[in-house]
């Protein structure tokens, strides 16, 4: 069964400083991977996906996530954390495309200090 | 473009009364999926449909919850006589259908619903 390990349940960065969430996965076969950003009393926003090609995967405002099969990781990173990214990440994975019946991690609150 | 809509936003139940929770797709999508996100957790999918079928029921509790998308209107989650651990927030998504042209193999999310069981 697929399973998706958010190790990180809080992170605090300082306004500027880079930021990596983590993300581990589980799962058989390739898998179609996603961030997906939350902010309070909000729905998800789609950040970026991972479905085959380049292990590095550009999103939207900045943010960047590398598939690394070998560690079975998707971690996202930002090269500089604005305040307004304050906010949980959740990491999915789905096994196909088309139909995804997704498999959300616990997410990671990020707390963005002046 | 208008997103993934769903109503209420909040809604406040008393044990034992039903909860109907409404998710209109995006426009030229086919296919409405709900998860139930529970405090401190991520999110878990529940049901799979598109107009007029259940195609995926497997994270559906067996008893009280049930999920149609008629062919008119938008799909309701219903949940009869509500107990204290159905407070969760309930969010709708939303793709095309698969191998279509506007198929991206993405879902788009609505807002949630925050269901509240007193």
């Amino acid at each position: 069964a697929q399973s998706v390990t958010q190790p990180d349940i809080h992170i605090t960065v300082s306004e500027g400083a880079s930021l990596e969430l983590r993300c581990n996965y589980s799962y058989g076969a390739t898998p179609y991977l996603f961030w997906y950003v939350q902010s309070p009393g909000q729905g998800l926003q789609l950040l970026l996906k991972y479905f085959s090609g380049d292990t590095l995967v550009q999103g939207i405002k900045g943010f960047e996530a590398e598939f690394k099969r070998s560690q079975s990781s998707f971690n996202l990173r930002k090269p500089s954390v604005h305040w307004s990214d304050a906010a949980e990440y959740f990491c999915a994975v789905g096994k196909d495309t088309g139909f995804q019946k997704l498999v959300f991690g616990t997410g990671t609150r990020l707390l963005v200090s002046p | 473009n208008a997103g993934v809509m769903q109503n209420p936003r909040h809604l406040v139940r008393r044990r034992g009364q039903e909860a109907r929770l409404r998710c209109s797709p995006m426009k030229g999508h086919s296919h409405v999926y709900w998860y139930r996100q529970l405090p401190e957790e991520g999110l878990k999918f529940m049901v799979y449909l598109q107009k007029e079928n259940i195609i995926d029921e497997s994270g559906m509790p067996k008893e009280r919850f049930s999920a149609e998308f008629p062919k008119e209107g938008p799909s309701i989650l219903r949940i009869q006589q509500v107990v204290r651990g159905d407070s969760a927030a309930y969010f709708c998504a939303s793709s095309p259908s698969p191998g279509s042209p506007l198929s991206t193999d993405t879902q788009y999310f609505g807002p949630g619903t925050r269901l509240t069981v007193l």
